[in-house]
């Protein structure tokens, strides 16, 4: 089945650095990603919907400034924490739609857990 | 945007019981899913049910939607300790739309 790679799986860092998640779909096109947030016990929170080409469409509340993500081609999107702080804290998940099916399947990443100190 | 609400929050059951969470979105929505999420770990797509099922099994997963109730159940027949986990349900409207998620039932099974 399709598979959508997320890199990396945890990451540590300090205050005031910046962070790069990546987000990868290994076997299939997507035009469209999307990248969650889940703070602990909660659930997913959309963060923004990352477009192939095109700037992303951030949802209310999160700051493009902060979370810059960059989908420069139709199998890779990244998300940067700049500046990052304690409360950006956070399990990352990225999802993509499978662009080239009718059906536009939509799979998940295994998550990245940035833990800032 | 969340729109999910998921009922109970959590969810604590003997071994061999059975388990059911329920699901109440407000849009109209393509299909359903459920997901199931280990502590710390990503997301375990466990069945999608589409805007014209009404029921659909797999294994020990039975999962039902009602559209007009705007409202989906999942049931776990003769539960394991292994199916401790926290269970999300995800609506899809389709097109280039992300899965909206619940707020999740923490299930825990006590062998």
């Amino acid at each position: 089945g399709a598979v959508v790679s997320q890199h990396p799986s945890w990451v540590i860092c300090k205050s005031g650095t910046s962070v790069k998640i990546e987000c990868r779909s290994l076997d299939f096109q997507a035009t469209t990603m999307f990248w969650y947030r889940q703070f602990p016990k909660q659930s997913l929170m959309l963060m923004a919907t990352s477009n192939e080409g095109s700037k992303a469409t951030y949802e209310q509340g999160v700051e493009k400034d902060k979370f810059l993500i960059n989908h420069a081609s139709l199998t890779l999107s990244t998300l940067t924490v700049t500046s990052a702080h304690p409360e950006d804290s956070s399990f990352y998940i990225c999802s993509a739609r499978d662009s080239g099916t009718g059906i536009g399947e939509l799979f998940f990443g295994e998550g990245s857990r940035l833990t800032v100190l | 945007s969340q729109q999910g609400e998921e009922d109970p929050q959590a969810l604590s059951i003997q071994e061999g019981e059975n388990a059911t969470m329920n699901c109440s979105y407000k849009t109209s929505i393509n299909n359903l899913q459920w997901y199931r999420q280990n502590s710390g770990r990503g997301l375990v797509h466990l069945i999608l049910i589409r805007s014209n099922e009404r029921e659909k099994h797999s294994g020990r997963l039975r999962v039902t939607l009602d559209t007009s109730k705007k409202s989906s159940s999942l049931l776990i027949t003769a539960s394991r300790a292994a199916d401790t986990a926290s269970y999300f349900c995800a609506t899809d409207a389709g097109g280039n739309t992300p899965l909206v998620f619940g707020k999740g039932t923490r299930l825990s099974v006590i062998a």
